[in-house]
């Protein structure tokens, strides 16, 4: 158990509708980071917060959003939904942003499973 | 660009043997960390072994070790003494500027008894 919780587990939905995944990060951990895992795209980065505030963004589309509250939890709002949204989307966090070269392990919660009919 | 290739999409090992699998990265920043992470079927993303580019030796975490060629800029993971719950697919990642993780494809290793 890594200590990312992430809920739900699954998700079942049609196209065009709204969908919202949340992620608690571990105890102590700022940064949290959302990424997409999909057959044709395999692993991405999506976005990340760090203490409430948005510090990156990867290849998350407009229909995407996301934010991250003042108790630290995050959430990703997914609008608009298209057969192709259809993946694993994963949250990570880690004790601070990360510099390129730091230590900081990112641990991931057990991710959601997005299904998009 | 940052950019993380591994090669192998799948491999068979043994149960009790050592496998490598490989990693090659390309970055032109000169501080960057490398992991490694499996996942089994399950889906959860484990953590397994990191690697700093400043590190003078290679790092190893019980029976995974990674094999560092800065040179080569590549980063092997070597897995000693294969089990059955090795079967998974391991990806190689590295932190690029603000901590966000770049992913390879992944390997899917497959342990037979």
């Amino acid at each position: 158990d890594s200590g990312v919780t992430q809920t739900p587990k699954h998700l079942i939905t049609a196209t065009g509708q709204r969908v919202t995944l949340r992620c608690s990060p571990r105890s102590g951990d700022l940064s949290v980071y959302w990424y997409q895992q999909s057959l044709d795209q395999g692993l991405q980065f999506l976005i990340q917060y760090y203490n409430g505030e948005e510090r990156a963004k990867g290849n998350i589309l407009e229909r995407f959003s996301a934010q991250q509250f003042p108790d630290l939890h995050s959430e990703l709002n997914l609008s608009s939904l298209e057969l192709g949204d259809s993946a694993l989307y994963f949250c990570a966090s880690s004790v601070a942003p990360g510099l390129a070269g730091g230590a900081n392990e990112q641990f991931f919660g057990p991710g959601t499973r997005l299904t998009v009919l | 660009a940052q950019k993380i290739t591994q090669t192998q999409p799948g491999m068979f090992v043994q149960e009790k043997e050592a496998v490598t699998l490989d990693c090659t990265y390309d970055t032109s920043d000169p501080s960057y960390g490398l992991f490694w992470y499996k996942q089994p079927s399950s889906g959860e993303m484990i953590f397994l072994i990191y690697q700093g580019s400043y590190d003078q030796q290679n790092a190893t975490e019980g029976r995974y070790s990674l094999n560092f060629q800065k040179a080569r800029k590549s980063a092997n993971l070597v897995i000693s003494a294969s089990q059955l719950g090795d079967s998974a697919m391991y990806f190689c990642a590295m932190r690029a500027e603000g901590g966000k993780l770049i992913f390879g494809q992944g390997t899917e290793l497959s342990v037979k008894p």
